[in-house]
């Protein structure tokens, strides 16, 4: 149990254009996701935090502008990059937390984004 | 000073070796604590969580919780080639849904 699935793996997009990162938790429902950052050999960088049905809570930093994150259901939550540049290029992963009681976090397999 | 201090390693140790991982953290608030491997490219896997102090076990894995000495450990017996990751600690406080990540350490089993 505890499966949370990211849509696309990889993707390559050119410069001025936007992506759509879906995050799904297939086998409970989600009701805090998390939307992160990785850039090479580091740790993960917090940048939102969603809760079904309300607007997200961004980290000091990141443009809520740029990144569109919308949290529809308790299954699904999609992060948009808008107008990508190359400095977006990073490895994007969602987690969610959705099991009663409890406060693990299970994280989906990641994205890689590369804007060309 | 960071809420949660890793060392990132590298850690290069022989297959069969016992590895020894640890985090220590500042904020006494903190009640629940997990570890994460991370494959090169791939999502955080949870690997052990406890909301308590003293030790968890789960197969070659141990999770040690010393919440007087802020101190995490993530022991792994008997070391496979497998294991080479990164780990990652991880902890949070009851209230809120801030969680709290380690650096992470880079492993290394040598076969």
């Amino acid at each position: 149990g505890a499966v949370v699935s990211q849509h696309p793996s990889w993707v390559i997009c050119k410069s001025g254009t936007s992506v759509k990162i879906e995050c799904r938790s297939l086998d409970f429902q989600a009701t805090t996701m998390f939307w992160y950052r990785q850039f090479p050999k580091q740790s993960l960088m917090l940048m939102a935090t969603s809760n079904e049905g309300s607007k997200a809570t961004y980290e000091q930093g990141v443009e809520k502008d740029k990144f569109l994150i919308n949290h529809a259901s308790l299954t699904l939550s999609t992060l948009t990059v808008t107008s990508a540049h190359p400095e977006d290029s990073s490895f994007y992963i969602c987690s969610a937390i959705g099991l009663a009681d409890s406060y693990e976090q299970y994280f989906g397999p990641g994205t890689r984004l590369t804007v060309t | 000073q960071k809420e949660v201090e890793q060392d990132p390693g590298p850690l290069s140790v022989p297959e069969g070796a016992i590895v020894s991982l640890n985090c220590t953290y500042s904020n006494s608030a903190f009640q629940y604590f997990m570890w994460y491997r991370q494959y090169s490219r791939k999502g955080p896997e949870l690997l052990m969580y406890t909301y308590s102090s003293g030790n968890k076990e789960d197969g070659r894995f141990t999770a040690q919780v010393d919440k007087s000495s802020k101190y995490i450990s993530l022991f792994i017996r008997d070391s496979q080639p497998s294991d080479s990751a990164t780990y990652l600690c991880a902890m949070g406080a009851y209230t809120g849904n801030q969680f709290y990540f380690g650096t992470g350490t880079s492993l290394t089993v040598i076969p």
